[in-house]
């Protein structure tokens, strides 16, 4: 089926190990992001990429790193965990950004625990 | 900057009843509005859309209007079902990027 496959879907790290959470879209699209959902907090933006060979920036970057390493891949690497980071990722992709009449599509996240 | 604020949760309602979920937004310009919805266990998925000032987004039975006058896009449902149990998200276009609220939980009871 097509759309938006992350992995792994569960994961415990201590504090401290790394790890990188790994994403990859078959829709052709332009843009991919990274999100986290946190109770209470609705969704942030970490990172993004509004095409092949371009990261940015998003509203909580720190501690995150990321990899644009084609159109179809867009990966999520912690370097040290924290229990701060304890949080559901999701990534999405998108043809054109907002002005998709699609919207962004999703995939089904990764719950991540840092002990 | 531009955020979205939506009205605490969760919410728990009869099945047939009246949904209403409040959505107000802070702005410069008129970005485009949306709503997701995210099922148990799953990722997000758009519901519904307005690009513009008075577009009416509809789908499966939702519907929002932008409204510029009150800076707002609340979600309603005449009818709701069991089924439309999920987290609600209302959200805007930063730069063509999504800015979400912090999701509403919505729970129907038979």
């Amino acid at each position: 089926n097509a759309g938006v496959t992350q992995t792994p879907k569960f994961q415990v790290l201590k504090t401290g190990q790394s790890m990188t959470l790994q994403c990859a879209q078959d829709m052709n699209h332009n843009s991919m992001y990274w999100y986290r959902q946190d109770p209470g907090m609705g969704l942030r933006l970490i990172y993004y990429s509004a095409s092949e060979g371009t990261t940015d920036k998003g509203e909580v970057p720190n501690g995150y790193n990321v990899s644009r390493l084609n159109k179809r891949e867009f990966s999520l690497r912690l370097e040290s965990a924290a229990p701060s980071q304890t949080s559901v990722y999701f990534c999405a992709s998108s043809e054109v950004g907002t002005r998709s009449n699609y919207g962004y599509t999703f995939g089904s996240g990764t719950r991540l625990t840092v002990v | 900057g531009n955020s979205v604020t939506q009205m605490e949760g969760p919410v728990t309602l009869s099945e047939e009843a009246f949904l209403t979920i409040n959505c107000t937004y802070t702005a410069t310009g008129y970005p485009s509005l949306f709503w997701y919805v995210q099922y148990p266990g799953e990722g997000l998925q758009l519901l519904l859309k307005a690009t513009k000032a008075d577009d009416k987004g509809s789908n499966k039975g939702f519907e929002a209007t932008y409204r510029k006058e009150t800076t707002s896009f609340h979600l309603e449902k005449g009818s709701v079902q069991v089924s439309d149990s999920a987290v609600y998200f209302c959200a805007l276009d930063r730069s063509e990027k999504l800015v979400f609220g912090k999701g509403t939980k919505l729970t129907v009871n038979p």
